[in-house]
Parts: C-alpha cells; sequence; structure tokens
C-alpha cells in the first residue's frame, strides 16, 4: 500500500543534540512537507520541497535543517539551535504544491529529556 | 495574509445528534478552504475541499460543507454522528493559488461522542 512512513513514533532529545525525523513516502508525489503542531495550535509550516534538490522555509524554519537528495526521502533535523524542540511533527506530501490533497504520516512526538 | 478561525475549542455531541463544526475565515479573494480530521495520535486525513463551483460540498464519512462568501464561513455538518468521529478536525485555508505552502490551519475543535 503506498503512503507516507515516520519514524520513530516517539524520539528524546538530550540538551544540544540535533536529531533527525525520518519521512519516506512510496506515492511519488514531488512535494514534501514537514510540520509542528503543539497541543491547541493548528499545524505550522517548517520546510517543504517542490523537487529533488530544492527545499523552501516555510513559516518557523529557525532551528529546524531538512534535505531532499531523493523524491522519496525528506528527513528533518531538528537541531540544538531549537530551544523548544517538544512537538509533535508531521510530514506530509502532495502531487504538486498546488491545491492539492495533502497525505500524512502518523507523526512523531519529541520530547526533550 | 489569511487567517483561520474555529470558534470552539471542544464539541460534545450524543451518538446519532447532528453535529456543526465551525469555521471562520479570512481572506481577500476567493479562498481554497478544507476540512481534515485527525486521530489521536495521527496524521490528518482530508473530509472535503472547496474550490469553486457549488457552495455545498460533500466528503468522505458522510461529512458535507457549505461555503457561504457573505459570512466568510465554511462550516462542517453531519446528520448523525457515529462513535468512530470522535476526532479533532481542522480547517484550513490557501491562498495564492491553492499552494499547499500557503495553507493556513484553524487551531483545531475536539469532538467528544457520548453513547
Amino acid at each position: 500500500d503506498g503512503g507516507i512512513t515516520q519514524s520513530p513514533k516517539y524520539l528524546f532529545r538530550k540538551e544540544g543534540q540535533n536529531v533527525t525525523l525520518s519521512c519516506e513516502q512510496n506515492l511519488n508525489h514531488d512535494a514534501m512537507y514537514w510540520y509542528r503542531q503543539d497541543p491547541g495550535q493548528g499545524l505550522r509550516l517548517i520546510y517543504y520541497s517542490q523537487i529533488v534538490n530544492d527545499f523552501q522555509k516555510g513559516d518557523i524554519a529557525e532551528g529546524y535543517s531538512v534535505s531532499r537528495e531523493k523524491k522519496e526521502s525528506f528527513p528533518l533535523t531538528v537541531t540544538s539551535a531549537q530551544k523548544n524542540p517538544t512537538a509533535f511533527y508531521l510530514c506530509a506530501s502532495s502531487i504538486q504544491t498546488g491545491s492539492e490533497k495533502l497525505f500524512f504520516g502518523s507523526g512523531t512526538q519529541l520530547s526533550v529529556l | 495574509a489569511q487567517s483561520v478561525t474555529q470558534p470552539d475549542i471542544h464539541i460534545t455531541v450524543s451518538e446519532g445528534a447532528s453535529l456543526e463544526l465551525r469555521c471562520n475565515y479570512s481572506y481577500g479573494a476567493t479562498p481554497y478552504l478544507f476540512w481534515y480530521v485527525q486521530s489521536p495520535g495521527q496524521g490528518l486525513q482530508l473530509l472535503l475541499k472547496y474550490f469553486s463551483g457549488d457552495t455545498l460540498v460533500q466528503g468522505i464519512k458522510g461529512f458535507e460543507a457549505e461555503f457561504k462568501r457573505s459570512q466568510s464561513s465554511f462550516n462542517l455538518r453531519k446528520p448523525s454522528v457515529h462513535w468512530s468521529d470522535a476526532a479533532e478536525y481542522f480547517c484550513a485555508v490557501g491562498a495564492d493559488g491553492g499552494s499547499n505552502y500557503k495553507l493556513t490551519f484553524g487551531k483545531g475543535t475536539l469532538l467528544t461522542v457520548n453513547p
């Protein structure tokens, strides 16, 4: 079955540590996105990628980095510069970045030790 | 810039009762409007979307929504709620030709269904 796989489901970060969240899709979608979700808040866009080897900052990119070396993969690194990283992180994809349906992964909960 | 307001943080209904979740948006041009649903600890799933045309939109799982330009609203409705509908619901508005990276999500409405 086609879909988006995020791993791990739960992740813990120590102070000063960088951690990487995995997102893989087999939907053959060009566009991929990373969102951050905090309790009682809507989704906020961190980064997006319209095509391989290209990505753009979203609304809250500070303290995060991404890469898009393969069409299927869009990993997100939460760096030590992100002072408040505890949140639920959602990866999504769409055929293109036009007004198309977003397909979401099941998320990664990141917590700080 | 566009914005979305979901006035109700939490709604409780009885199974079999009707449901209406409110969504108000702010955007100067014709908006692209979406409703997504999220089960606990999961990603979001698209229920329905409005781009143009008929203002009453049918979605999956028996949901529908009506676009009312005069009220800047896009309320989600279901005539009879099932226990499996308990989840969090997000309204989103798109701009700039509907580009996904221009989506603004509301803060969500948590739906509890009583047996």
